[in-house]
C-alpha cells in the first residue's frame, strides 16, 4: 500500500459526458501529479499541483482540468469525454520538488463508451 | 524532450533464468527509479538512484545507475513467476517532473 488513495475504481460512462476523478496524497506529501496510461501509448504525464498551485502540464487536453484543494486532495476533470478517453489514470504523490520519490496510487479505469 | 527508452519491449523467459533489462537516454538525470506494474495496478516503486556508478540491491534485483547518469540496468537473478509485470525506468532533473520510459513487460513461466 502506497498510502495514496484513489475513487472510483472503475468508472464507466458514455461520450459527452463528464467526470471527476479524486486522488488523496500520501500524508505530509504536497506535490500530486496525474497520468493518464493507455495501452499503445505508456503512462502520460499530464499535470502537476504543489501545495494547491499547478506547477507543471504535460499532455494535458483542454478538456480536462485539475485542482488540488487546501487538504492537498486533488481532482481530476474530464469533460466531453470521447471513446478515445478511456485509459487508467492514476495519481502520484511527492514529498515535496527536490529528490524526493514518487508514490502511485491504484488508479481509476475509466471506459467511456 | 527528454526520452527515456526501454529494451528489451517484450522478455518471456523461463523460472530461474538470468534477466537483465535496459534503461537509455541522451539526457542526464539527477535521479532515476524503477517502478514494477501488475496489469490494473499502479506502479509500485522498487529502487531510486541518484549517484554515477551507483549499484543497489533488493533480494534477486540488481538495479545499477551509469557512470554519466544517462542510463540504467536492472538484472534478476534466478527469475520467478511472481517477477512477471511491466518494468518501468522514470527519470528525473532537479525541480523537474519525471520522465518515463515505455517500459519493458516482463513473462517468467513456470
Amino acid at each position: 500500500d502506497s498510502g495514496v488513495t484513489q475513487t472510483p475504481k472503475h468508472l464507466i460512462t458514455a461520450t459527452g459526458q463528464r467526470v471527476t476523478l479524486r486522488c488523496s496524497p500520501r500524508s505530509g506529501d504536497l506535490s500530486v501529479y496525474w497520468y493518464q496510461q493507455s495501452l499503445d501509448q505508456g503512462l502520460q504525464f499530464l499535470i502537476q499541483y504543489y501545495n494547491g498551485e499547478e506547477r507543471a502540464k504535460g499532455n494535458i487536453l483542454e478538456r480536462f482540468s485539475a485542482q488540488q484543494f487546501p487538504d492537498l486532495h486533488s481532482e481530476l476533470n474530464l469533460s466531453s469525454l470521447e471513446l478515445g478517453d478511456s485509459a487508467l489514470y492514476f495519481c502520484a504523490s511527492r514529498a515535496g520538488e527536490g529528490p524526493y520519490e514518487q508514490y502511485f496510487g491504484p488508479g481509476t479505469r475509466l471506459t467511456v463508451t | 524532450t527528454q526520452l527515456l527508452e526501454q529494451s528489451p519491449q517484450f522478455l518471456s523467459i523461463q523460472e530461474g533464468e538470468n534477466l537483465t533489462v535496459y534503461c537509455n537516454s541522451s539526457s542526464v538525470f539527477s535521479s532515476l527509479q524503477w517502478y514494477r506494474q501488475e496489469p490494473g495496478e499502479g506502479p509500485v516503486l522498487l529502487v531510486t538512484v541518484v549517484t554515477g556508478g551507483e549499484v543497489k540491491k533488493l533480494k534477486r534485483l540488481t538495479f545499477q545507475f551509469g557512470d554519466a547518469r544517462k542510463d540504467s540496468s536492472l538484472h534478476i537473478t534466478a527469475a520467478q513467476p511472481g517477477d512477471t509485470g511491466l518494468y518501468l525506468c522514470a527519470g528525473a532533473h532537479y525541480g523537474q517532473n519525471f520522465v518515463f520510459g515505455p517500459g519493458t513487460r516482463l513473462s517468467v513461466l513456470p
